[in-house]
């Protein structure tokens, strides 16, 4: 399969300030990205997605940045909230049907 | 409410004793799809499916079965399981294919002795 790394396994941020977090990808032919928040005890939920086509993509309170020339991927988490306290995977897609997931990373938000 | 459901959510069995975990949705999604997480390896696809009767192998299908008889059900057989098969599974459906927004299920913890 496709290597989808982070490059933190663990972030910690005060409340209120932005937090970011990044994630490497592998194969070049991958045209889709997404990133999903996963609370404890629950399934992984949608945040936001970017196509290959674009390099930014701003949401609510939440940006994703995509440099394919590094290969890079990065979600940007504006204003952060003890409510955005979970582990946040990054996916890359191939063929429409096919995702390769990071391995996630830990964002802690100190009150 | 829409959703997924996975049942069971929590089971233990022992090496070689066939199981299914079911999972269903009620969106009328044609692409459902089956992932197992297991600590520090994120989720690896299993399988996945476009659309009734059309089912295909992801990242680490071995020891798994899957079947699409209907749109809404999409089942996870292990026809032999074995002590590496445990982790936590999770089954996700989109409207039509993968690059449409998945929405997971709850997950299953399953535990092979």
């Amino acid at each position: 399969g496709e290597s989808v790394g982070l490059h933190l396994p663990t972030l910690s941020v005060q409340e209120g300030d932005n937090s970011i977090i990044n994630c490497a990808y592998s194969n070049s032919a991958s045209d889709y990205f997404i990133w999903y928040k996963q609370e404890s005890g629950k399934g992984p939920q949608f945040i936001i997605d970017i196509r290959s086509n674009m390099d930014k993509r701003q949401g609510q309170r939440v940006t994703v940045l995509l440099n394919k020339t590094v290969k890079h991927l990065s979600l940007q988490i504006a204003a952060t909230q003890p409510g955005d306290s979970a582990v946040y995977f990054c996916a890359e897609n191939e063929d429409f049907n096919k995702f390769y997931f990071g391995s996630g990373t830990k964002l802690n938000v100190k009150p | 409410e829409a959703q997924v459901t996975q049942n069971p959510r929590y089971l233990i069995t022992v090496t070689g004793k066939k199981l299914t975990v079911t999972c269903s949705q009620n969106m009328n999604h044609e692409y459902m799809s089956w992932y197992r997480q297991d600590p520090g390896l994120g989720l690896r696809q299993i399988y996945y499916s476009m659309n009734v009767e059309v089912t295909d192998k992801g990242d680490v299908p071995e020891g798994y079965k899957v079947s699409r008889k209907e749109k809404r059900n999409f089942p996870l057989i292990l026809e032999s399981p074995s002590p590496n098969q445990t982790s936590l599974y999770f089954c996700a459906s989109s409207l039509r294919t993968g690059v449409d927004t998945q929405y997971f299920g709850p997950g299953t913890r399953l535990t092979v002795l």
